[in-house]
């Protein structure tokens, strides 16, 4: 079976850094994405790892260790803007089968707060 | 650039009527098309992934249908909803195994 797991809720402060783990168990891997969601929008996508080790984009990093199962996305001098959803998602193996799929985590809900 | 389309953004329809959400995708050719669902407080759930005109893939039974009668079109129906069905539903795209790109989203509140 295919299981993605991610903290509820997370709260951190203004000008903060926040690390949102994310564990996998999934039939093959083909990448990990991580969207962000705000309330009643649709996701908009943020990063993308196959690799083991890290991807910087500005003030979002996200890290990937395959042997482990495991991603973290790392938000830093968090913003008011940055209150969220954060999805975790993976693609599987065998693309085109089901397994190929992009399969989402429920999300960790991140409120920053002054 | 590619652009991806989804309509209505809000729907109420009674219980027992049809719905159909149509989702058209621009500026690529033989997107891979998905349809996913998220509840309130719940994560989205794939319901329909499509890799080409008439090939309909379904994640979970249900009383919804999808299909792809052009390439970059993607259509979720239903002979009749049910309360369950409630949601808000989102279409989206990806080439290969690239990262999916999602539409608007409808929010459809069945009554």
């Amino acid at each position: 079976g295919q299981n993605i797991d991610q903290p509820t809720e997370m709260t951190a402060t203004e000008g903060a850094i926040v690390q949102i783990n994310c564990t996998y168990q999934t039939s093959g891997f083909n990448g990990l994405f991580w969207y962000q969601q705000h309330a009643g929008e649709a996701p908009t996508f943020l990063s993308y790892n196959v690799l083991d080790g890290l991807e910087e984009k500005g003030r979002f990093s996200s890290f990937l260790s395959r042997s482990k199962g495991y991603s973290y996305l790392l938000l830093k001098e968090l913003q008011m803007k940055d209150s969220a959803s954060y999805l975790c998602a993976v693609r599987g193996g065998n693309y085109g089968g089901s397994q190929g799929n992009l399969i989402f985590g429920k999300g960790t809900k991140l409120s920053v707060k002054p | 650039s590619q652009t991806i389309h989804q309509w209505p953004a809000t729907l109420v329809q009674p219980v027992g009527s049809p719905l159909s959400l149509e989702c058209t995708v621009e500026g690529t050719s033989n997107p891979n098309l998905y349809w996913y669902r998220q509840a309130a407080g719940r994560g989205l759930q794939l319901l329909f992934y499509s890799v080409g005109i008439g090939q309909i893939s379904s994640e979970v039974p249900q009383n919804l249908s999808a299909s792809r009668p052009q390439d970059r079109q993607f259509i979720l129906s239903s002979k009749k909803l049910l309360l369950s069905d409630s949601g808000f539903y989102l279409c989206a795209w990806s080439a290969a195994n690239t990262e999916a790109f999602f539409g608007q989203g409808t929010r459809l509140t069945v009554v």
